[in-house]
């Protein structure tokens, strides 16, 4: 079966800093997508960055890097240089080669310190 | 980016009573939209694959004569709430996508209040 970890529930990174949240998988699909996706206090799912499980190269979107080690199953997202409006929730997400289905971890709260 | 409202935004109903939820691709067409519910500080959590002119494929554990889903043309999904009980007050959220290796599109998501 498969499933998404995060397991750091909370975390906090100064202003103009970096941080990375931490997100394993576990899939027997040889052919998955890796998404992150940002739930600010709105409510509202924005997308922010996707990885697959055939792509030679990280992701990269702006600020956001995706750090996908494959043998280790893991995609961890880092921000680089924070934003106080990068404080929300951030949820890691795995879809499988045969459905669309996007199940997610658990989330990581982001607080941003001025 | 494609743009997927939901309607109501948030509804308070009375115990017992049913409340239809709507979920609608703007721009473009979905032939599967997703159904999630989340309380309050946990994740999403899939509940329905909402499939255009097919029944709905519901995930283990989620009751499918309580969530009745609707799918009936490439732009709309409903989700009904039967019989709502206070236990079923949460945040409904819906999603569309063209493939599972592209983005997903969400709602804004519709807060349920059941006293």
């Amino acid at each position: 079966a498969q499933k998404i970890t995060q397991t750091q529930p909370g975390m906090f990174v100064q202003e103009k800093e970096a941080v990375t949240l931490d997100c394993t998988y576990d899939t027997s699909d040889p052919s998955y997508g890796l998404f992150w996706y940002k739930q600010p206090s709105s409510g509202e799912m924005i997308f922010l960055i996707y990885q697959g499980s055939y792509d030679q190269q990280n992701a990269t979107e702006g600020r956001y890097s995706l750090n996908f080690q494959k043998a280790r199953k893991s995609a961890n997202l880092v921000i680089s240089a924070s934003q106080l409006g990068d404080s929300a929730m951030y949820f890691c997400g795995l879809t499988m080669d045969s459905s669309y289905k996007l199940i997610f971890g658990s989330g990581t709260r982001l607080l941003v310190r001025p | 980016g494609a743009v997927v409202s939901q309607h109501p935004s948030w509804v308070i109903c009375k115990s017992g009573t049913s409340v239809k939820i709507e979920c609608r691709s703007l721009d473009f067409q979905a032939t599967t939209m997703f159904w999630y519910r989340q309380f309050p500080k946990q994740s999403l959590m899939l509940m329905a694959t909402s499939n255009e002119g097919s029944k709905a494929t519901y995930e283990q554990g989620v009751e499918k004569d309580k969530f009745l889903i609707n799918h009936a043309s490439l732009t709309l999904s409903t989700l009904t709430v039967t019989s709502a009980h206070p236990e079923d007050s949460s945040f409904y959220i819906c999603s569309a996508g063209t493939g599972p290796y592209n983005e997903q599109f969400f709602g804004p998501g519709t807060r349920l209040t059941v006293l």
